[in-house]
């Protein structure tokens, strides 16, 4: 069985401050993962995946996010902060070749402050 | 490109009742899964249909079910609605083997 868990509801950063937002996962076999954001009355936007190859994997509006596996965790992360950056996000594993069951995690609120 | 369309957009239903919603996909895309998103329960998987086969299905009960049609669009019902059902459903699609899935806006549906 695969779950995900995002330790933190809620992560307040500085605008212009790097951030973090945390992920750590279970699943048998190797791992599919993914991060998604959404905004307000909106649906999820996919942001970055990593299915094989180099642990750091760069997604969209400059967002990046570093596979570890030892540590079975996959971090988001951002060098600096926008206002617009913040909401909600969304940590999720696949454990399955080309599978769409997603498995997601509770979600993180990123706050970013003017 | 358009992008995955939902309807309706809110919905109002009281228990017992049953209910349809729809979902178009990306055009090319031949994957359509659906998720329930409640405050409680976060973002639980419902179903994935693939060229009208239904390919994954989560842990939910019988009382919701699904089909894709052979122009990819999907539908998923409710029977006998339950309050517990109120929750906003997303549909996902994707290029089958792309991994990557796109969200509609969802359905936010009300049970009175």
């Amino acid at each position: 069985a695969q779950s995900v868990a995002q330790p933190e509801d809620q992560v307040n950063v500085a605008e212009g401050n790097p951030l973090t937002v945390k992920c750590t996962y279970s699943v048998s076999g190797n791992p599919y993962l993914f991060w998604y954001v959404q905004y307000p009355n909106r649906g999820l936007q996919f942001l970055l995946k990593y299915i094989t190859g180099d642990n750091l994997v760069k997604g969209s509006y400059g967002f990046e996010a570093e596979f570890n596996k030892s540590q079975t965790s996959f971090h988001l992360k951002k060098p600096s902060a926008l206002v617009s950056d913040s909401a909600l996000y969304f940590c999720a594993v696949s454990a399955q070749t080309g599978a769409n069951n997603l498995f997601f995690g509770t979600g993180t609120r990123l706050t970013v402050i003017p | 490109k358009a992008g995955v369309t939902q309807t309706p957009r809110y919905l109002i239903k009281t228990r017992g009742q049953q209910v349809t919603l729809s979902c178009s996909p990306i055009s090319g895309h031949r994957s359509v899964s659906w998720y329930q998103q409640t405050p409680g329960q976060g973002l639980q998987f419902l179903f994935e249909y693939f060229s009208e086969t239904q390919r994954n299905k989560g842990n939910f009960p019988g009382r919701f079910s699904g089909r894709q049609f052979s122009n990819s669009r999907s539908e998923m019902n409710v029977s006998t609605l339950e309050l517990g059902d109120s929750a906003l459903y997303l549909c996902a699609s994707s290029i089958d083997g792309a991994y990557e899935q796109y969200f509609g806006p969802g359905t936010r549906l009300t049970v009175t």
